[in-house]
């Protein structure tokens, strides 16, 4: 059974700071999402990892995945308010086609203060 | 931007009773996706659906469960007779066919409460 691993669950980190989320997952995979939900609301899109050794970054966040080690961090450089949410990673069990059944991991929940 | 619409936002209903919750993916996906989450906790998939069918299901996915696209627009969730564990906000989500990666757009959500 897959199982997607986050760590820290929860994070409050001033602003200005940088810091790291990491998703560990316990099965062979080479597709990765990074979402993020605001309270009350729904998922956001914010990555989709498709290869070992992908980055990509928007604004302040950066994702990447390790497909050897089954790690994909998502790295959080001078961080500001707006950043406050919960982040999830998810991780696609099947293989070819579309995005299939994901798994999710139980998301960080992140706190940005003055 | 194209988006994933659900209706109702909110749900209060009985234990026992029938419940249908809709969703209108978007218009040129053609995968389909319910997930549920539990107050405070993770998202956990349903069931996906393509081409009309099923594709794949989860063990949360019992016989209560059951999904339909009565019309080109709409996928509907009922469930038959609700327990009161069945309380959670429900997640429709839709991807473009063809291509490994293609990502889910989620929609807003339908929280559910079983009294």
């Amino acid at each position: 059974e897959l199982k997607v691993e986050q760590n820290p669950l929860f994070l409050s980190m001033q602003e200005g700071k940088n810091y790291t989320i990491y998703c560990n997952y316990s099965t062979t995979s080479d597709r990765l999402y990074w979402y993020r939900q605001d309270p009350g609301k729904s998922l956001e899109s914010l990555f989709v990892l498709l290869s070992n050794g992908a980055v990509k970054q928007e604004g302040r966040l950066m994702a990447s995945l390790d497909t050897k080690a089954r790690l994909s961090t998502l790295h959080i450089t001078a961080a500001v308010h707006d950043l406050s949410a919960t982040y999830f990673c998810a991780v696609d069990v099947k293989r070819g086609g579309s995005q299939g059944n994901l798994i999710f991991g139980k998301g960080t929940k992140l706190s940005v203060k003055p | 931007e194209p988006e994933v619409t659900q209706t109702p936002s909110h749900q209060v209903t009985q234990m026992g009773q029938e419940v249908i919750l809709r969703c209108v993916p978007i218009s040129n996906h053609l995968y389909f996706y319910w997930y549920r989450q539990i107050l405070g906790q993770k998202v956990e998939f349903l069931v996906s659906f393509y081409n009309n069918e099923i594709s794949e299901k989860s063990e949360i996915f019992d016989d209560q469960f059951s999904v339909e696209r009565p019309d080109g627009s709409n996928f509907t969730l009922k469930i038959r007779s609700t327990k009161l564990e069945d309380s959670a906000m429900y997640f429709c989500a839709s991807s473009r066919a063809g291509g490994g990666g293609t990502e889910a757009f989620f929609g807003q959500g339908t929280r559910l409460t079983v009294v």
